[in-house]
Order: C-alpha cells, then sequence, then structure tokens
C-alpha cells in the first residue's frame, strides 16, 4: 500500500513568495495532520482535519500560513508571503479515525532566502 | 498540557552494547496513547510502536524492547546489541485518548540522537 505522499520532497525560493506544499494521505485514512519541524521548535502540530474539516489550526503560525483539504485525497499547506524564518521540513501524516496510529509522510524540506 | 521530555539529547555507543533510550511525559488523561518514532538520516518519521495507557506489559520486537511505567510515567526504550543502521534521531511521543469526533494530536519530546559507531 502507498503511504502518504508529499510533494515536493525539496523547495527552495526567495522570500515573498508563495510556497504550496502538497499531501495525499493514505487511501482510507479520514484524519490529515499538518507538522512542522525545526531545529528550535522540534515537531510542532500546525493543523488537522478530520474529514476534511478543520478541527483546530491553532498552531498555525499566523495569517501567512493557510491549509485546505478539498477532498479525502488531497490536502495543500501555503505559505503567502514566505519568509526566511519559515524555513523548516513539513510533515503530513494521516491516520484512520479510530485508529490511534499516525503515519508520516516523508516530508518536505523547504529553505526561503 | 501534555509534555514529554527525552533528556538525553545525544548518545554515542559503538556496535553491538545495548543502549537505553528515555522518555518520560506528563499528562492529565487517564487514557493516553504513547509512541515512539525513528528518524533516519534520511529524514523520513518512521513508526515504532504504540502502547495505550491500560497495557503496561513490556514490548519485545527483535532487538527492540519498551518498558512502560505509569508509575513513573516513563516509556523507555533498549535497543540490544546495537547496529550503525540504528543511528538515527529517535522520538518520543504522546496522544490523549481518541474522540470519533476529535484528532489525537501528537506532542513530541524533543528526540535524542544515537550515534552507532562501528
Amino acid at each position: 500500500d502507498a503511504g502518504v505522499i508529499q510533494s515536493p520532497r525539496h523547495e527552495v525560493t526567495e522570500m515573498g513568495q508563495e510556497v504550496t506544499l502538497r499531501c495525499k494521505p493514505i487511501s482510507g485514512h479520514n484524519s490529515l495532520f499538518w507538522y512542522r519541524q525545526t531545529m528550535m521548535r522540534g515537531l510542532e502540530l500546525l493543523i488537522y482535519f478530520n474529514n476534511n474539516v478543520p478541527i483546530d489550526d491553532s498552531g498555525m503560525p499566523e495569517d501567512r500560513f493557510s491549509a485546505k483539504m478539498p477532498n479525502a485525497s488531497f490536502s495543500t499547506l501555503k505559505i503567502q508571503p514566505s519568509e526566511p524564518r519559515d524555513s523548516a521540513v513539513y510533515f503530513c501524516a494521516s491516520r484512520k479515525i479510530g485508529g490511534e496510529t499516525q503515519y508520516f509522510g516523508p516530508g518536505t524540506r523547504l529553505l526561503v532566502l | 498540557a501534555q509534555k514529554v521530555t527525552q533528556a538525553q539529547t545525544e548518545i554515542s555507543v559503538v556496535e553491538k552494547e545495548d543502549v537505553t533510550l528515555d522518555c518520560v511525559y506528563e499528562t492529565r488523561d487517564t487514557t493516553y496513547y504513547l509512541f515512539w518514532y525513528k528518524q533516519p538520516p534520511s529524514g523520513e518519521l518512521v513508526f515504532l510502536i504504540r502502547r495505550n495507557s491500560f497495557d503496561e506489559q513490556n514490548e519485545i520486537s527483535g532487538r527492540y524492547s519498551w518498558n512502560f511505567q505509569k508509575s513513573t510515567s516513563s516509556f523507555n526504550f533498549t535497543i540490544t546489541a546495537s547496529q550503525v543502521v540504528d543511528s538515527a534521531v529517535y522520538f518520543c511521543a504522546l496522544s490523549e485518548a481518541l474522540d470519533n469526533n476529535a484528532g489525537n494530536m501528537l506532542t513530541f519530546g524533543g528526540g535524542t540522537r544515537l550515534m552507532v559507531k562501528p
């Protein structure tokens, strides 16, 4: 079975540009999570969805960040405009509601110059 | 609020040594789940094990074993006869009990970097 798929795997952009990260959860999973990993803050939850509905976005740093889940098989995390401090690895994870384990994608390594 | 502490930021061992990674957690929930994930140098997060708060039985999987002690709020991970391929960052994580209408966000510890030298 395919795991969580994220694209792109690497992204280098300049400050001020819009960045869109994409995630395809595991088929049949109906909870989706976006995490960010930095050296300073470790792994932190940004937002999560249940059945395509955002449940908790309290971890989203600021209004420059937005996330959508238009259907059960696709989610995006957008940063507009991007800033150097947004440089991090962004992970997407999915879980089946009723299950306990989140499975992570390979991550997107973002570098904002 | 939930909290996970991995006091060991970095451990270095020589191949074939046994090594224990410590994890201490805090939660007000009576039902919760504990996890260990491995992050190898390639960067992905690999699920290793899940434990629920009602099951304090220790678990062994090959060279890996986990010791869950509710009395000390600890969930330690031991690798027996370590190998170079075990070199990675290991994360302990905690989530609250599931509700059909709620997600279970993971609270991660800071991670322990394990270096196994040949």
